[in-house]
């Protein structure tokens, strides 16, 4: 099955810095790769997705990039603020398949 | 707000006793996923019902069973609670019948088992 990795486990970045995740699978058959933000007391939020046929994609301060190549996939923040604090979770899943999680990521922004 | 519901948010039970969790799935969505988020864990998936159907079982305890009724609502029932059993337990809905498009959680019901 798909096992996902993520690191760092822990980030801490000053307001206005950029931040980043990376996460590697190793199901070459998956390909759809979301990214989830889980805030203390609340469920996982889908924030930004990507597909196997693209690259990269950008929402606003949000950017996600992938190579299938090398099996990795990667979650940019620009410009973070106090309110990107937050678990941040990489995914994995093949076509028929249900979503692999990453270990997650503490990520403190501090003004 | 997801459109997920779940209920109860908190749930506080003893060893030995069966609990029952529900999730209403977000309108129009067919699928309802069952994750358990602890500590040392992570979020790991449990199970997945397609309009009615088990689709997929995961790491999933026989003390633990689940059913989607006709009106697309899951329950996930827990017997014979144990300490370990104690965390967050998330359901997620999408309209196909794999995460493999968005999917959507609910805010999670907290099981503390004493």
């Amino acid at each position: 099955g798909e096992n996902v990795e993520q690191h760092p486990s822990t980030l801490s970045v000053q307001e206005g810095d950029s931040a980043v995740i990376k996460c590697t699978y190793s199901d070459s058959a998956s390909n759809y790769f979301p990214w989830y933000k889980q805030e203390l007391g609340k469920g996982p939020q889908l924030i930004i997705d990507i597909r196997s046929n693209v690259g990269e994609k950008k929402d606003q301060r949000i950017a996600v990039t992938l190579n299938k190549t090398a099996k990795h996939f990667s979650l940019h923040i620009t410009e973070t603020q106090p309110e990107d604090s937050a678990v941040y979770f990489c995914a994995a899943s093949p076509s028929w398949g249900k979503l692999q999680f990453g270990a997650g990521t503490q990520v403190v922004v501090t003004p | 707000d997801s459109g997920v519901t779940q209920t109860p948010k908190h749930l506080i039970t003893a060893t030995g006793q069966r609990v029952t969790l529900r999730c209403s799935p977000r309108s129009g969505d067919l699928s309802v996923y069952w994750y358990q988020q602890s500590l040392d864990q992570g979020l790991q998936f449990l199970i997945h019902y397609y309009n009615g159907e088990e689709r997929a079982k995961g790491n999933i305890l026989e003390r633990f069973s689940a059913q989607q009724f006709p009106d697309l609502h899951s329950e996930l029932n827990l017997s014979s609670l144990e300490l370990g059993d104690s965390a967050l337990y998330f359901c997620a809905s999408s309209v196909a019948g794999s995460m493999n498009t968005e999917a959507f959680f609910g805010q999670g019901t907290r099981l503390t088992v004493v």
